[in-house]
């Protein structure tokens, strides 16, 4: 079973460039969430989706723009990046309601330099 | 905003010792949650303790939920050096305004050291 599968793994982007990032899950889960992790915060959602066609604002939203076109995947965007967005990000999703687990991908590693 | 918060943020014990971490909280919760990270990885799933319990087993963990003092603990019996990750309490709590909730609030972590 692969779960959640993020893409891509590492990369480095210049002050300005743009970029998508992945999360694909064969779990048929409805909720997905995007977090970033950095050194000493844990873990702060970006955004979120409950499902096919929705989306949410979480804790720390600006500079990145989200989209849900199909249930399996979630894309999250990164229009004019900077260097404050060098970070670890996180997908996760869950079933179909928040009180279940969240399953992780492995994450992508994003540098801005 | 954190909503949990771990205590102590690193812990170093020897292999076959019991390691307790530890998560305090602001508001009330519906339930919490603790998960684990391998360096390098992502989270995974522990256990989900719902707020009207107060104890839950899975092999050798045990997690204790106190509503009254709002804060909830991990208990890791009888560690390996697998054991060495870092630990994270994730609560679900109701929005202040109502309605339904939809998002888990992590702490910062703790980081369990387990030596051989």
């Amino acid at each position: 079973n692969a779960g959640v599968t993020q893409t891509p793994k590492f990369r480095v982007l210049k002050t300005g460039q743009s970029m998508t990032l992945l999360c694909a899950q064969d779990m048929n889960h409805e909720y997905m969430y995007w977090y970033r992790q950095d050194p000493g915060m844990g873990l702060r959602l970006i955004h979120y989706s409950v499902g096919e066609g929705t989306t949410a604002k979480g804790e720390v939203p600006d500079g990145y723009n989200v989209s849900r076109l199909k249930k399996q995947n979630f894309l999250l965007g990164l229009e004019s990046a900077a260097p404050s967005q060098t970070s670890v990000y996180f997908c996760a999703s869950t079933r179909h309601r928040v009180s279940q687990p969240q399953h992780f991908g492995d994450g992508t590693r994003l540098s801005i330099l | 905003s954190q909503q949990g918060e771990e205590d102590p943020q690193a812990l170093s014990i020897q292999e076959g010792e019991n390691a307790t971490m530890n998560c305090s909280y602001k508001t009330s919760i519906n339930n919490l949650q603790w998960y684990r990270q391998n360096s390098g990885r992502g989270l995974v799933h522990l256990i989900l303790i719902r707020s009207n319990e107060r104890e839950k087993h899975s092999g050798r963990l045990r997690v204790t939920l106190d509503t009254s003092k709002k804060s909830s603990s991990l208990l890791i019996t009888a560690s390996r050096a697998a054991d060495t990750a870092s630990y994270f309490c994730a609560t679900d709590a109701p929005p202040p305004g109502g309605g339904s909730n939809y998002k888990l609030t992590f702490g910062k972590g703790t980081l369990l050291t387990v030596n051989p």
